[in-house]
């Protein structure tokens, strides 16, 4: 079945460093979506790409989705501790976009030294 | 308004014992609506999903089974839990109309001893 993996598992940063986390799929994506958890919380979608190459940005977030629809990343600039938490990217899962299944890939566990 | 309730928020719960979690949607309706288990505060893991009511399509075999008796309400149970049936209990929907992204619950917190 569809794997989606996420890199790296964990990450520490000084508050104002870069953030970077990866995302990969088995298969070609319709689509990818990035969530953010936040410690004891659900999850919240932050958005979606659909297109390949696609690149969007919220604030100091930087979502790009690969050529092959294969990949995305997630990048933080300037890491606040308002950022802690888990990103999580998700990509349809089997049975199509019309089920709205999605399979998430591990999490990245984001801690902010301030 | 995307509004999901859940309940209970929190249980711990002995081995052996049933279990019933709640989960209610409003401001929507016929929404698609998903059961996720977050183990270890790590990934999510879909467990069952519903297009309608009485609609159950069930993602991995296990010791739980969810109903949808309404259209805006979907129940997770089991009749006797396990040590591994510890774990973040997420409920999500899917509204028509929208391009797929899924707005979750708080979540039960379930702890079997």
């Amino acid at each position: 079945g569809q794997q989606v993996m996420q890199i790296p598992q964990y990450q520490h940063v000084q508050e104002g460093e870069d953030f970077t986390t990866y995302c990969n799929s088995s298969t070609t994506l319709s689509n990818i979506q990035w969530y953010k958890q936040r410690p004891g919380g659900h999850p919240v979608f932050l958005i979606q790409l659909v297109k390949s190459g696609e690149v969007k940005k919220q604030k100091r977030l930087t979502f790009q989705f690969g050529e092959a629809k294969k990949n995305s990343s997630l990048h933080i600039t300037a890491t606040q501790t308002t950022d802690v938490g888990t990103y999580f990217c998700a990509g349809p899962g089997a049975g199509g976009t019309s089920y709205g299944k999605l399979t998430f890939g591990q999490g990245t566990i984001l801690t902010v030294h301030p | 308004s995307q509004t999901i309730h859940q309940w209970p928020a929190t249980l711990v719960q002995p081995v052996g014992s049933p279990l019933s979690l709640e989960c209610t949607v409003e401001g929507t309706s016929n929404p698609n609506l998903y059961w996720y288990r977050q183990a270890a505060g790590r990934g999510l893991q879909l467990l069952f999903y519903s297009v309608g009511i009485g609609q159950i399509s069930s993602e991995v075999p296990q010791n739980l089974s969810a109903s949808r008796p309404q259209d805006r309400q979907f129940i997770l149970s089991s009749k006797k839990l396990l040590l591994s049936d510890s774990g973040f209990y997420l409920c999500a929907r899917r509204d028509r109309g929208y391009t797929g992204e899924l707005f979750f619950g708080e979540g039960s917190r379930l702890t079997v001893l």
